[in-house]
């Protein structure tokens, strides 16, 4: 079973500043994506990185995809309270039918 | 939006009662999930389907069935509910990007079960 640890599981900030999720397996994945999930909704993609190393940029978030396809990062600058929610990193499992979804960090902008 | 609806939205039960969540897409995706959600955990897989009476295990299978006798519609049942069972239940669609490893998961606005 290939299982990805997201880090930190909780995150509190200030409006503005900046912050960094991490998302960790011992697996090679052959492609991670990205999902927001606002409180009383569904999760929603944001990005798919797929080489490693790439890096993708979504306006004030910019993904990485770690060299070793294992691991990926997301980082926000200048947070803003419309950041707020819990954040899902995911990754093709069981013959590309299936997604596994990591642990997720719940990220809290405070105005 | 990938016109998928769950129902019902929400619902408390008692231990011991069956309950059956109801999950209906209008685009015709050959591929269904549910999974559940807790604090913690993120999204876990319980059954899926990829297509009309073809299904298979998740992760978090145990105490669940899943039936789907027609494309646009996918139930999962809880034959006899337990507190355990307490949760979010979202149901998503597959749908295909067009590149390698890039398919895309959309949800419906999830199922809210509580379970006395």
């Amino acid at each position: 079973t290939q299982l990805l640890e997201q880090s930190p599981q909780f995150l509190s900030i200030q409006e503005g500043e900046n912050l960094t999720v991490y998302c960790n397996s011992s697996s090679v994945f052959s492609s991670l994506q990205w999902y927001r999930q606002e409180p009383g909704e569904g999760p929603v993609l944001l990005v798919t990185v797929v080489t490693g190393g790439e890096v993708k940029k979504l306006k004030r978030l910019t993904f990485q995809f770690g060299d070793a396809r294992k691991d990926s990062s997301l980082h926000i600058t200048a947070a803003q309270p419309g950041d707020t929610g819990l954040y899902l990193c995911a990754g093709p499992s069981g013959g590309y039918q299936k997604v596994t979804f990591g642990t997720g960090t719940k990220l809290q902008v405070i105005p | 939006d990938a016109g998928i609806t769950q129902s019902p939205r929400h619902k408390v039960t008692e231990t011991g009662t069956p309950v059956t969540l109801r999950c209906h897409q209008t685009e015709n995706h050959r591929y269904m999930y549910w999974y559940r959600q807790d604090p913690g955990h993120g999204l876990r897989l319980i059954h899926y389907s990829y297509g009309v009476k073809d299904t298979d295990k998740g992760e978090v299978s145990d105490g669940y069935s899943v039936s789907r006798s027609k494309t646009e519609d996918f139930l999962l049942t809880l034959e006899s509910a337990t507190s355990s069972q307490t949760s979010v239940y979202f149901c998503a669609i597959k749908r295909a990007s067009g590149g390698a490893f890039t398919d895309t998961q959309y949800f419906g606005p999830g199922t809210r079960l509580t379970v006395l």
